[in-house]
């Protein structure tokens, strides 16, 4: 079935890095837009990073721009989002999402998501 | 502070109607920029409930349905029921001078009396 599972969380020190993955099976991985949303505990959805069905464009929330990175691997089907520099604002819930189409729209297959920590 | 606005919380009983408001700007819904919905029940991930602004995925009922005017738009639940309880979010895409960006609500807390 179409799925996407996001792995790679964990307790982590502030300053330090991260890399998240999100494998996904079920579909043409290739022909879909992908995000990374997040939840910190008891918040709403935040929006951290988006990329293009090719990865020729990626998009960022300013609190994380120049911090993450999010990428994709094609051959793999699978997406990333390495982070670094990380800060205890940083502490959610990490869900990926597939986008209904190639570039930016609604996200309509969810993960369980993976939960990040930023604690010393 | 979100970049569309949504009520915090609603209410109803059950059988009854409710509105949720998401109200954007012109860089975003007034931009023309479509607007999805997103029901999230406590403990649990995010799940497409309307898609470009009135579409319902398969499997979700018709008791649920959107709308855009303007600059917001609307989430309407109809014969409300228990399982209606969670948490709403509306999203769209905002571009201004500042970049590109996927921007949600804040999120409505919605409680079946």
């Amino acid at each position: 079935q179409v799925q996407v599972i996001e792995s790679g969380g964990g307790v982590v020190q502030p300053g330090r890095s991260l890399r998240l993955s999100c494998a996904a099976s079920g579909f043409t991985f290739s022909g879909h837009a992908m995000h990374w949303v997040r939840q910190a505990p008891g918040k709403g959805l935040e929006w951290v990073a988006s990329i293009w069905y090719d990865g020729t464009n990626t998009y960022y929330g300013d609190p994380v721009k120049g911090r993450f990175t999010i990428s994709r691997d094609n051959s793999k089907n699978t997406l990333y989002l390495q982070m670094n520099s990380l800060r205890a604002e940083d502490t959610a819930i990490y869900y990926c999402a597939r986008d209904l189409g190639r570039v930016i729209t609604g996200m309509d297959v969810w993960g369980q998501g993976t939960t990040v920590t930023v604690s010393s | 502070q979100s970049v569309l606005t949504q009520p915090p919380s609603v209410s109803g009983a059950p059988g009854q109607r409710v509105t949720i408001s998401c109200t954007g700007s012109s860089s975003n819904i007034g931009a023309r920029y479509d607007v999805h919905w997103y029901k999230q029940v406590p403990g649990a991930a995010p799940k497409l409930l309307i898609y470009t602004n009135t579409i319902r995925p398969s499997g979700v009922p018709d008791r649920f349905s959107g709308s855009r005017s303007g600059a917001s738009a609307s989430l309407a639940i109809t014969g409300l029921q228990a399982e209606d309880e969670a948490d709403y979010y509306c999203q769209s895409f905002d571009s201004s001078l500042s970049g590109n960006s996927v921007v949600f609500g804040g999120g409505t807390k919605l409680t079946v009396l």
